[in-house]
């Protein structure tokens, strides 16, 4: 069935350091991907969303491309500030079994100054 | 803030009770979502309702059932409670169902410790 595998954290950075969290996904036809944000003793906001391959979501400088080819959506941010401290949560939304999400097990950042 | 409210924020009850979950919809929205968010496995999909019709079923235990009323509200009823039970119960909306409607808005979620 489909499913998303997320990269296992915790992950702690310093401020402006590079951030790549993976995902990848298993789906048949054409699922819509997305990244996922909850900040602690909140629900999750959406964060950024591709609807086809080679689509690129972007949203407060995070960025994720939709890659058909490696079946990725890797969510990537250039400088990381302390406020990006987060759980992130990679997402597939797919028609193939009565229009569900499927979610990652989510990504704990940390950033420290 | 979502526009997506739920209550109680906090539930604590012994092993084999019943609770109830509420959730109101954003303004607008016909559907509701019900996940459960537990530490060993991550965010899982229980329901979904369509203007008050059950539009899709993912991993939901038969304890649990889930209505949504003409107002639009849904609530979840948990029953013959485990320890296992214990977890981040959201609920989220979008305007309607399909793929045109991905985009899902959650609410803070209500906690629910079982004893």
């Amino acid at each position: 069935g489909d499913s998303v595998t997320q990269m296992e954290g915790p992950v702690t950075l310093s401020e402006e350091a590079c951030l790549t969290i993976n995902c990848t996904y298993t789906a048949t036809g054409y699922p819509s991907l997305f990244w996922y944000v909850q900040y602690p003793g909140e629900g999750l906001q959406l964060l950024l969303k591709a609807t086809k391959a080679d689509d690129k979501g972007s949203n407060k400088g995070f960025e994720a491309t939709y890659r058909k080819e490696t079946t990725s959506f890797h969510l990537e941010k250039g400088s990381v500030q302390v406020s990006d401290s987060a759980v992130y949560f990679c997402a597939l939304y797919s028609t193939n079994t009565g229009n569900q999400f499927y979610f990652g097990t989510g990504t704990s950042l940390t950033v420290i100054p | 803030d979502s526009g997506v409210t739920q209550t109680p924020k906090h539930l604590i009850t012994a092993t084999g009770q019943r609770v109830t979950l509420r959730c109101s919809p954003r303004s607008g929205d016909l559907s509701v979502y019900w996940y459960q968010q537990s530490l060993d496995q991550g965010l899982q999909f229980l329901i979904q309702y369509y203007n008050g019709e059950e539009r899709a079923k993912g991993n939901i235990l038969e304890r649990f059932s889930a209505q949504q009323f003409p107002d639009l509200h849904s609530e979840l009823n948990l029953s013959s409670l485990e320890l296992g039970d214990s977890a981040l119960y959201f609920c989220a909306s979008s305007p309607g169902t399909g793929p045109q409607y991905n985009e899902q808005f959650f609410g803070p979620g209500t906690r629910l410790t079982v004893l």
